[in-house]
C-alpha cells in the first residue's frame, strides 16, 4: 500500500525551531516529488512548496521562502519540513503529498498539527 | 501569485447536478492543463478527485467530472449523494509551483 506517514501534533513556544517528518512507503521514494501543504485553522489549502527525494532539488512558494526549509534524506524515504524560529502564526496543520506529473497530489499523509503559543 | 476564485458555497439536493467554478489567469489555469480539485471532509486530509483536467484516480465515482475553458476550470458532481458534502479545492500549476482555490463547501439539501 502507498502511503506517507507523518510525524505527530507538536506543541511549541514562538522562537523555537522544529522540524516535522512525512515517510513514504509502498512505493520508490526517490522518483516522485512531495509537496507540503498548509491550512490555518479553519481555513483554506496553502501550497508552500516541494522537492524531489531522488536529487533533493526543491521549490518554494514565493509566500513561503525564506520562512521554512525543505529536505529529504532518501535513505529513509523521509522528508521533513522545518522552522528555525516559530511564530504564533505557523499554527496550523501541515500535510505532506506525493506529487504526480502536473503537480496533482494523490497521496497524502494524515497531517501534522502544529500549535505554537506562549 | 493570487489564490484561484471559487464561489465559497454551492448546495443541491440528492440526485442533481451541481458544478463549482474555479477561475484563475492565463499564467496558471489557462496556461496549462495541470487542473486538480480535491474534496476534504471535516477533519480529515484533502483527497485527490480529478487531474490533469478532468483525468479520474482509480477509485473515484464517475460522478465525479472535469473540465476547462480558458482561464477557468469546473468540477461537476452528478447524481449528487448526501458524503459528497465537504470542501472542495481546486489547484493548478503555474511556474513550477502551484496555486490553489480558496474553497468551495458544498452543502447536500
Amino acid at each position: 500500500e502507498v502511503q506517507l506517514v507523518q510525524s505527530g501534533a507538536e506543541v511549541k513556544k514562538p522562537g523555537e525551531s522544529l522540524k516535522i517528518s512525512c515517510k513514504g512507503s509502498g512505493y520508490s521514494f526517490t522518483s516522485y516529488w512531495i509537496g507540503w501543504v498548509r491550512q490555518m485553522p479553519g481555513k483554506g489549502l496553502e501550497w508552500m512548496g516541494i522537492i524531489y527525494p531522488g536529487d533533493s532539488d526543491t521549490r518554494y512558494s514565493p509566500s513561503f521562502q525564506g520562512q521554512v526549509t525543505i529536505s529529504a534524506d532518501k535513505s529513509i524515504s523521509t522528508a521533513y519540513l522545518q522552522w528555525s524560529s516559530l511564530k504564533a502564526s505557523d499554527t496550523a496543520m501541515y500535510y505532506c503529498a506525493r506529487l504526480l506529473h502536473g503537480y496533482g497530489m494523490d497521496v497524502w499523509g494524515q497531517g501534522t498539527t502544529v500549535t505554537v503559543s506562549s | 501569485q493570487s489564490a484561484l476564485t471559487q464561489p465559497a458555497s454551492v448546495s443541491g439536493s440528492p440526485g442533481q447536478s451541481i458544478t463549482i467554478s474555479c477561475t484563475g489567469t492565463s499564467s496558471d489555469v489557462g496556461g496549462y492543463n495541470y487542473v486538480s480539485w480535491y474534496q476534504q471532509h471535516p477533519g480529515k486530509a484533502p483527497k485527490l478527485m480529478i487531474y490533469e483536467v478532468s483525468n479520474r484516480p482509480s477509485g473515484v465515482p464517475d460522478r465525479f467530472s472535469g473540465s476547462k475553458s480558458g482561464n477557468t476550470a469546473s468540477l461537476t458532481i452528478s447524481g449528487l449523494q448526501a458524503e459528497d458534502e465537504a470542501d472542495y479545492y481546486c489547484s493548478s500549476y503555474t511556474s513550477s509551483s502551484t496555486v490553489f482555490g480558496g474553497g468551495t463547501k458544498l452543502t447536500v439539501l
